[in-house]
């Protein structure tokens, strides 16, 4: 079993819909989570972290299920510039480094929103 | 005012040559990244260092070296360059990973010819 594992899409949604996206991970003993956003051919950046009550953003609401281990992202009124790959993270794991602060990246869910 | 910044941005060179990739942090962060992103867009991390000590040493092949003069500086250095080399090679910083993440370089495109 991978370490964090997405759906690599690509999800291809209409312009306003609500999408949502699932990840697992393997590491029960993970304490912290994220989700990134990557466009294209630039950098990955954090979009927000993934609290266990659940937090929400703007649009964007993060829960953590602990019992299952996954966690989600859901997207309300989706714009064309939600347009990217979502990476789900995870700190600790096997391939994460061992050391205190490695995070461990799954491969990323491509959203395309369409107008 | 950039706050993770890595030089080149591009990078296109023979394959057995040595190359080196530069990364500066002004967040006043103690831990510095390097990660590989491949082709089929995995992120996987190579190396960190927090503080000037190699905290995290992934399997990579000893090809790479890593090379901190002082905490806002995390180089990468890679002798013999092969084909299979070529990546996205990204550097990050963090000042506590489990509340803030990491804040990551733009990456510099690495290809082996």
């Amino acid at each position: 079993r991978k370490e964090v594992e997405q759906d690599p899409g690509p999800f291809n949604v209409p312009e306003g819909a609500t999408v949502a996206f699932n990840c697992t991970y393997s590491n029960s003993a993970s304490q912290s989570f994220f989700w990134y956003r990557q466009d294209c051919r630039k950098e990955p950046k954090l979009l927000m972290s993934v609290y266990s009550s659940g937090n929400e953003d703007g649009r964007f609401t993060a829960q953590l299920n602990r019992a299952s281990q996954y966690i989600s992202l859901l997207i309300r009124d989706s714009k064309l510039s939600d347009s990217a790959t979502y990476l789900c993270v995870v700190k600790g794991g096997m391939y994460s480094g061992g050391g205190a602060d490695g995070l461990t990246f799954g491969k990323g869910t491509h959203l395309i929103i369409q107008p | 005012d950039t706050a993770v910044s890595q030089t080149p941005k591009y990078l296109v060179t023979q394959m057995g040559n040595d190359k080196s990739i530069k990364c500066e942090q002004n967040l006043g962060h103690d831990t510095m990244y390097w990660y590989k992103q491949d082709s089929k867009k995995f992120l996987k991390i190579m190396f960190s260092y927090n503080n000037k000590e190699l905290i995290i040493n992934e399997t990579v092949p000893n090809r790479f070296s890593p090379k901190s003069p002082d905490k806002a500086h995390l180089n990468l250095h890679i002798n013999s360059l092969e084909l299979g080399d070529s990546a996205v090679y990204f550097c990050a910083s963090s000042q506590d990973a489990a509340l803030y993440g990491y804040t990551f370089g733009s990456g510099t495109r690495l290809t082996v010819v």
